[in-house]
Formats: structure tokens, sequence, C-alpha cells
């Protein structure tokens, strides 16, 4: 399996634009999270999936933010309208029913300038 | 879900053991406790997990006190390849999936 897989890898936009950031979790892995990166804030949790449904989005900064899961194999994020605040590196992970450990992906690193 | 206390840095030198500490003294009963890492510009990555007993696999031991207070994670034989930021985590089982709350971590450094 290639693991989970986030596109695009970098994204560069200006401020007011809509953003949107993909992912694609392992194959039979039932719970989807969309975390985000930064330096003052660490990583934080901004949603999580439970066989499709969000089950918490008490993480998502504001209404700007929008999360998706349509299928079991894919997901995404959206930020409209973005602002430099929103600059970070996203990621998602996944989990298997029964699993331990969930795995994260590479990561989207989001510049708004 | 327990809040977690972590030194910011340690340093180790290669080839000895890590041992990277973890105060987690509000811990309920049916908590965990889960390490991950994560490596520079890499996603956190899933290390070791435990409920009361010490627990051990192809990666590291995990150490939890009687009391479960605190925890242990131990890196045997500590590479440069493991130089990374730690993250200790305690949480429970919500609705079958899993909320993990990372803070700020240990950023080891292995020396050669």
């Amino acid at each position: 399996d290639a693991g989970v897989i986030q596109s695009p890898r970098h994204e560069v936009t200006e401020m007011g634009q809509e953003v949107t950031l993909r992912c694609k979790p392992i194959s039979g892995h039932n719970s989807l999270f969309w975390y985000r990166q930064t330096m003052m804030r660490g990583l934080e949790l901004l949603i999580y999936f439970n066989n499709n449904v969000p089950i918490d989005d008490s993480g998502m900064p504001e209404d700007r933010f929008s999360a998706k899961m349509p299928n079991a194999s894919f997901s995404t994020l959206k930020i409209q309208p973005s602002e430099p605040r929103d600059s970070a590196v996203y990621f998602c992970a996944s989990r298997e029913t029964g699993a331990w450990g969930a795995f994260f992906g590479q990561g989207t690193r989001l510049t708004v300038v | 879900d327990a809040k977690t206390t972590q030194p910011t840095s340690m340093d180790c030198a290669e080839g000895r053991a890590a041992n990277l500490p973890c105060n987690h003294s509000t811990i309920s009963g049916n908590e965990y406790v889960y390490w991950y890492r994560q490596i520079h510009s890499q996603g956190p990555q899933y290390i070791i997990h435990g409920l009361k007993n010490n627990e051990t696999n192809e990666m590291a031991s995990l150490i939890i006190t009687e009391d479960r207070k605190s925890s242990t994670l131990i890196l045997p034989h500590a590479t440069l390849r493991d130089t990374a930021v730690y993250y200790c985590i305690v949480r429970s089982i919500i609705q079958g999936a899993q909320k993990l709350v990372f803070g700020q971590g240990t950023r080891l450094t292995i020396n050669p």
C-alpha cells in the first residue's frame, strides 16, 4: 500500500482564494483525521470522520474551513476564502478499525500570501 | 483527555538507550498511553501504546508506572535516524474512533 496520499504537497495561493486539500486514506481504514501544524500552535486536530461521517469538528477554526468525505477513499479540506494566518502544514491520517496506530500522510504545506 | 507533560528537549549519544519521560498524573482508568514521533518534514509516526502493562515492539519499549501517573519510552539503541520530536498522548476511545491530541512533545537529538 502506498500509505496515506495527500495532494498537493505544496500550495502557494493569494489571500482570498479558495484552497482545496485532498487526501486518499489507506484502503480499508474507516477513520480519517485532518490536522494542522504550525510553529506557534503545534499539531491541532481539525476534524475526524468515522465511516465517512464527521464525528468531531470542534477543531475547525471557523466557517471558512470545511471538510467532506464523500466516500471511503477520498476526503477534502477546503478553505474559502484563505488568509495568511492559514499558512501551515496540513496532515491527513487514517486508521483501521481495531488498530491502535494512525498512519499519517506526508502533509500539504500551504502558504497564503 | 488527560494532559501530559514532557521535557522540551533531550540529547542522547548514538548507540545508547534513549529514555523519554512523560507525566500524566490525571490519567483515568480507561485511558491509554500512546507514543508517536515526528521526524523533520514528515507526518507523525505511531510507535507504541499501553494501558498498564509494560509493552515492547520492534521500535521501542514502554514502561508505565504502577499508579499509571507516568511512563517512559525507551529506544534501546538510538541511531541518528531516531532524531525527532516524540509525543506522549493519553486518550480514551470515543465512539470507536481515535481522537489524538498532540502536545508540544520532546525534541530528541541523537548525537554521533
